[in-house]
């Protein structure tokens, strides 16, 4: 699977959009991005994730590049409940029983500031 | 929809001493499920992967005979640490693959261990 790159931290300030960048140059045709949080203490959320087109669900939005080699997770209204590490995966999405392996980097801590 | 549950949330043991850990889906069948583990301030790291009704496939540097992995049916698995020892203390995450539908992995509340 490719590797991703992602800033260590960033701060957002309350009730605004919080834009977290992630790096995936060596991308497959067929992985996916995939992002995830992990608040304090607890397991990871599933955010979003997307192939080549943008996505957005009622939890964010996913803009991917055109070359696929960068995406952007946006959380258009920051709470202070958003603070947490942000995870983006890429993945091969196998369909048809093969077992796929989400591997962690080291993420963005995402510190939502009142 | 899509909840995994972990017991127990947090278990304190002496060394020596064997622990368990189940990870549930609740409301969805999971042919797959991995283990993970995160000490602090670390990021998680992939333990293995179980598949109902067959031998879990280890990542590489885990030993196989001290964390024993059963997925005996498609909503429970189970990790055991056997003879914990205190390097063995850390936060134990399970997640779930609902069947059939491959994309998305649903992770569990995570379970902390202390061995003293």
């Amino acid at each position: 699977d490719a590797k991703t790159t992602q800033p260590t931290s960033m701060d957002c300030a309350e009730g605004r959009a919080a834009n977290l960048p992630c790096n995936h140059s060596t991308i497959s045709g067929n992985e996916y991005v995939y992002w995830y949080r992990q608040i304090h203490s607890q397991g990871p959320q599933y955010i979003i994730h997307g192939l080549k087109n943008n996505e957005t669900n009622e939890m964010a939005s996913l803009i991917i590049t055109e070359d696929r080699k960068s995406s952007t997770l946006i959380l258009p209204h920051a709470t202070l409940r958003d603070t947490a590490v942000y995870y983006c995966i890429v993945r091969v999405a196998w369909y048809g029983g093969a077992t796929n392996k989400l591997i962690f980097g080291t993420g963005t801590l995402l510190a939502v500031q009142p | 929809g899509a909840v995994v549950s972990q017991h127990p949330s947090r278990v304190i043991c002496k060394s020596g001493t064997s622990v368990k850990i189940e990870c549930r889906s609740l409301d969805f069948q999971a042919t797959t499920m991995f283990w993970y583990r995160q000490f602090p301030k670390q990021s998680l790291m992939l333990m293995a992967t179980s598949n109902e009704g067959s031998k879990a496939t280890y990542e590489q540097g885990v030993e196989k005979d001290k964390f024993l992995i059963n997925h005996a049916s498609l909503t429970l698995s189970t990790l055991t640490v056997t003879s914990a020892h205190p390097e063995d203390s850390s936060f134990y995450i399970c997640s779930a693959q609902p069947s059939g539908f491959q994309e998305t992995q649903y992770f569990g509340p995570g379970t902390r261990l202390l061995v003293l």
